[in-house]
């Protein structure tokens, strides 16, 4: 069964200031998502990492995966409070169309 | 807006209601998908149609039941709720194959059984 762990599950920052969202999940997968959910709202989604060592940005957001450590990273740079939001990483079990598993997500509040 | 709808947006129910959730979406997207998202957990898949054929079923119990009568369409019914059934129900699309497949969700409906 495919677990997917990320961490921390609530951050608290101060604007300015770096930080990183680690999503570890367990069996062999190649494709990760990230996707924001702001409180009241639906999911949006943020990257699609697809292979190993994949890196992509987006604006003060960046995001890499690494296949072989079962890891992916969310990079916050220079923190603004418009991204306070709720984070979820999602690991597809399949090769093509779409089975997610998702993490448990991170409430990131970003303050003034 | 990412091109999917559902309604209503709110719904509280007894235990011996029945009521119906409706998704539409508007992106020619060929697979449609049931998530319950619960306090304090990850989000649970229920139920996959691709080409209105049910792909998958999570062990979802059967007082929750999908009908897909076209690829634009997904319903929930639901009857005989428990209180835990309390959760926001998401909806999502995705093309439904190729490499990336990337689901685009609804605003959700969040249900309340008393």
């Amino acid at each position: 069964e495919l677990k997917v762990e990320q961490n921390p599950l609530f951050l608290s920052m101060q604007e300015g200031k770096n930080y990183t969202i680690y999503c570890n999940y367990s069996t062999t997968s190649d494709r990760l998502y990230w996707y924001r959910q702001d409180p009241g709202k639906s999911l949006e989604s943020l990257f699609v990492l697809l292979s190993n060592g994949a890196v992509k940005q987006e604006g003060r957001l960046m995001a890499s995966l690494d296949t072989k450590a079962r890891l992916s990273t969310l990079h916050i740079t220079a923190a603004v409070h418009d991204l306070s939001a709720t984070y979820f990483c999602a690991v597809d079990r399949r090769t093509s169309g779409s089975r997610l598993t998702f993490g448990e997500g991170t409430q990131l509040t970003v303050n003034p | 807006e990412t091109g999917v709808t559902q309604t209503p947006r709110h719904l509280v129910m007894g235990m011996t209601n029945k009521k119906s959730l409706k998704c539409e979406q508007h992106l020619g997207h060929n697979a449609m998908y049931w998530y319950k998202q619960s306090a304090k957990k990850p989000l649970e898949l229920m139920f996959v149609y691709n080409f209105k054929e049910q792909t998958e079923n999570n062990s979802v119990p059967s007082r929750f039941s999908p009908e897909c009568p076209n690829s634009s369409h997904l319903f929930l019914h639901l009857h005989t709720l428990q209180p835990e059934d309390s959760a926001l129900y998401l909806c999502a699309s995705s093309q439904g194959s190729g490499t990336t497949d990337t689901q685009y969700f609804g605003p959700g409906t969040r249900l309340t059984v008393l």
